[in-house]
């Protein structure tokens, strides 16, 4: 079974300032895809940014990047010139596709992450 | 883009009657779709995998006779909480997949909030 870990529960920082979420995770799978996703107080879920494990490129979305360590099971998320609209809770999320279809995400624990004015 | 549309988004319903949440894609085929449950200040939880024209898979711990899923169609599926109790209060969310790759990314549905009193 796939764990993923989030260990901080909330941070918050100035707007502008950059801020980098940590996740790990923890399988036995070797090819298997990596989400961040934003969860506004809405509570709709907003895809972030996205990578696949056999990409040693570390994906970016304008503002948004990631820091992928495979070896270290790493998935950090950093996110620059902070705006106020960017306070949400933030989840790491893991899937692998067998059967020819996607399985379910795994989800962390989440961070709330406040944007100071 | 792809929207998946999630009806009611708000329901109250007595102890031991049933409730029922549909899932729809408006303008893509789902061949999957996953159910998630998320209590408050917590994460998602898989629930179960709706398959078009098969049974659901329902992940470790979740009553596939509480929660019933049918998945009549490739653009609907419903999740039908059955007998409810005050516990089963939570947010349920959906989400869709439009195809078997990586490139067609899930879409959630807004969620519903399930009140049992």
């Amino acid at each position: 079974a796939q764990t993923v870990t989030q260990s901080q529960p909330e941070m918050s920082v100035q707007e502008a300032e950059t801020v980098t979420l940590s996740c790990t995770y923890d399988t036995s799978e070797n090819n298997y895809y990596l989400f961040w996703y934003k969860q506004p107080p809405s509570r709709q879920m907003i895809l972030v940014i996205r990578q696949e494990a056999y990409k040693q490129q570390n994906a970016t979305e304008n503002r948004f990047s990631v820091n992928f360590q495979k070896a270290a099971k790493s998935f950090s998320l950093k996110i620059s010139d902070s705006q106020l609209g960017d306070t949400a809770m933030y989840f790491c999320a893991f899937m692998t596709y067998s059967g020819g279809g996607a399985d379910g995400l795994t989800f962390g624990k989440g961070t709330h992450l406040i944007i100071q004015p | 883009g792809a929207v998946v549309s999630q009806h009611p988004s708000r329901v109250i319903c007595k102890s031991g009657t049933s409730v029922k949440i549909e899932c729809r894609s408006l303008d893509f085929q789902a061949t999957t779709m996953f159910w998630y449950r998320q209590f408050p200040k917590q994460s998602l939880m898989l629930m179960a995998t709706s398959n078009e024209g098969s049974k659901a898979t329902y992940e470790q711990g979740v009553e596939k006779d509480k929660f019933l899923i049918n998945h009549a169609s490739l653009t609907l599926s419903t999740l039908t909480v059955t007998s409810a109790h005050p516990e089963d209060s939570s947010f349920y969310i959906c989400s869709a997949s439009k195809g078997q790759g990586f490139n067609s990314p899930l879409h959630f549905g807004n969620g519903t909030r399930l009140t049992v009193t």
